[in-house]
């Protein structure tokens, strides 16, 4: 089985400019979450999608949307991009039900010049 | 969410034990123990957790203290492969919408030496 893939792997953007990550969840997985990690620290959660709806957010400007489609699948968008949104961008997938743990994509690493 | 505290650093040899604490005093019952690690420029990767038993899988095994206020994560066997990020989370479990959201602190960077 494919595990959680990501797309682009890396990416350069221009200050002011808007961007669009992807990632598809594990195949069954019905919520995906969205994790921004600055080189150096720990990821930092943004948002938690889950049936298409947004259950969770972290403390992101609104610069910082996302949406998830019924496949499962999941956007993050970013607009007006800083110099500061420079990070790794992660994308876990989890079955809701029960006790279970995160599966993380491998990132897209977002270059603001 | 319960704050953690980890080391920031820790040494092991490989074929060694690899013991890696975590305090985490303020947590509550229905607060479960979580460890991931981080291997350079990967996503995350799911260890183990536990609630208050020990518990051992295939990766590695939890120990929680009776009281529940530190746990430890440890490598029987530690290669150089395990060099990594060790991060150790609690988050309550149960319900639909709780799943989302880990609290990365900073973690211990574990170093495996030959």
């Amino acid at each position: 089985d494919a595990g959680v893939t990501q797309s682009p792997t890396h990416l350069i953007k221009t200050r002011g400019q808007h961007v669009t990550l992807r990632c598809s969840p594990i195949s069954g997985h019905k919520s995906v979450s969205w994790y921004q990690q600055v080189l150096g620290q720990g990821p930092q959660f943004i948002f938690q999608y889950y049936e298409k709806e947004e259950r969770g957010r972290g403390n992101f400007p609104d610069r910082f949307s996302a949406r998830q489609f019924p496949n499962y699948s999941s956007e993050l968008n970013v607009n007006a991009l800083l110099l500061g949104d420079s990070a790794l961008y992660l994308c876990a997938s989890s079955i809701v039900g029960g006790i279970t743990e995160a599966f993380f994509g491998q990132g897209t690493r977002l270059t603001v010049v | 969410d319960a704050k953690t505290t980890q080391p920031p650093s820790m040494d092991c040899a490989e074929g060694r034990a690899a013991n890696l604490p975590c305090n985490h005093s303020t947590i509550s019952g229905n607060e479960y123990v979580y460890w991931y690690r981080q291997i350079h420029s990967q996503g995350p990767q799911y260890i183990i957790h536990g609630l208050k038993n020990n518990e051992t899988n295939e990766m590695a095994s939890l120990i929680i203290t009776e009281d529940r206020k530190s746990s430890t994560l440890i490598l029987p066997h530690a290669t150089l492969r395990d060099t990594a990020v060790y991060y150790c989370i609690v988050r309550v479990e149960g319900g639909g919408t709780s799943y989302g959201k880990l609290t990365f602190g900073q973690g211990t960077i574990l170093t495996v030496h030959p």
